[in-house]
């Protein structure tokens, strides 16, 4: 079964700064998905982009989706402490039931 | 709305031991999920259910492991006899519709109950 995968793994930045991860995949898709985990929660939907979508906004997250390079990216803009936690991604192909996902990306916004 | 409910939040066993989780997902959602992650990965499924059938449980490992959701509506997930790496922490997860990639598909998550395994 299809499952993104985050890169770069670790991410360490400075409160302000911005925040890029990418996601890669394998086949197609009708969306993908992005979900945030603070250490010790559950995972928390993010945003969601749509095949025929090429970029979509939401407060200070913006998501790109490049289904010729079957790759995605999460822009945090101006990232703060609070920013520090896990992020995943989630492709979905025809009939996906349900979402895998790979190891993430651990992000540490430093303040 | 009320979110989804799982327990124990933690819980510290002795290897062979048993132990069971309990999830109540979002009223409503006919679809729930059991999630095993272990430290440092991704949430790996073990199993989803549509109301009370199961849809996918092809990575539970039924020798030790089962789950159940006798009434469409809250769902046990048990494991007997417990291994050193079933140390997770564990994930229910529902959402209101069976196909998710023809819709917004968003998984609501519960915030996990955490299992050692000494």
């Amino acid at each position: 079964s299809q499952q993104g995968e985050e890169d770069p793994q670790a991410l360490s930045i400075q409160e302000g700064e911005n925040a890029t991860m990418n996601c890669s995949y394998k086949t197609s898709i009708n969306n993908l998905q992005w979900y945030r985990q603070n250490s010790g929660r559950g995972l928390v939907h993010l945003i969601l982009i749509r095949s025929n979508e090429r970029e979509k906004h939401s407060g200070r997250l913006r998501v790109t989706l490049d289904t010729s390079k079957k790759s995605s990216s999460l822009l945090i803009t101006a990232s703060r402490a609070a920013d520090t936690a896990s992020y995943f991604c989630a492709p979905m192909d025809t009939g996906r039931r349900a979402l895998t996902f790979g190891s993430g990306t651990r992000l540490q916004v430093q303040p | 709305e009320a979110g989804v409910a799982q327990s124990p939040r933690y819980k510290i066993i002795e290897k062979r031991q048993s132990v069971a989780f309990w999830c109540n997902p979002i009223s409503g959602h006919a679809t729930l999920y059991w999630y095993q992650q272990i430290l440092g990965q991704g949430p790996k499924l073990l199993i989803q259910f549509q109301n009370n059938g199961v849809v996918d449980d092809s990575q539970l490992p039924k020798d030790r492991f089962s789950a159940e959701r006798l009434k469409g509506v809250d769902s046990t997930l048990k494991i007997q006899p417990a291994k050193l790496e079933d140390s997770a922490v564990y994930l229910c997860a529902s959402s209101s519709t069976l196909i998710l990639a023809a819709s917004t598909g968003e998984l609501f998550f519960g915030e996990g109950s955490r299992l050692t395994v000494l």
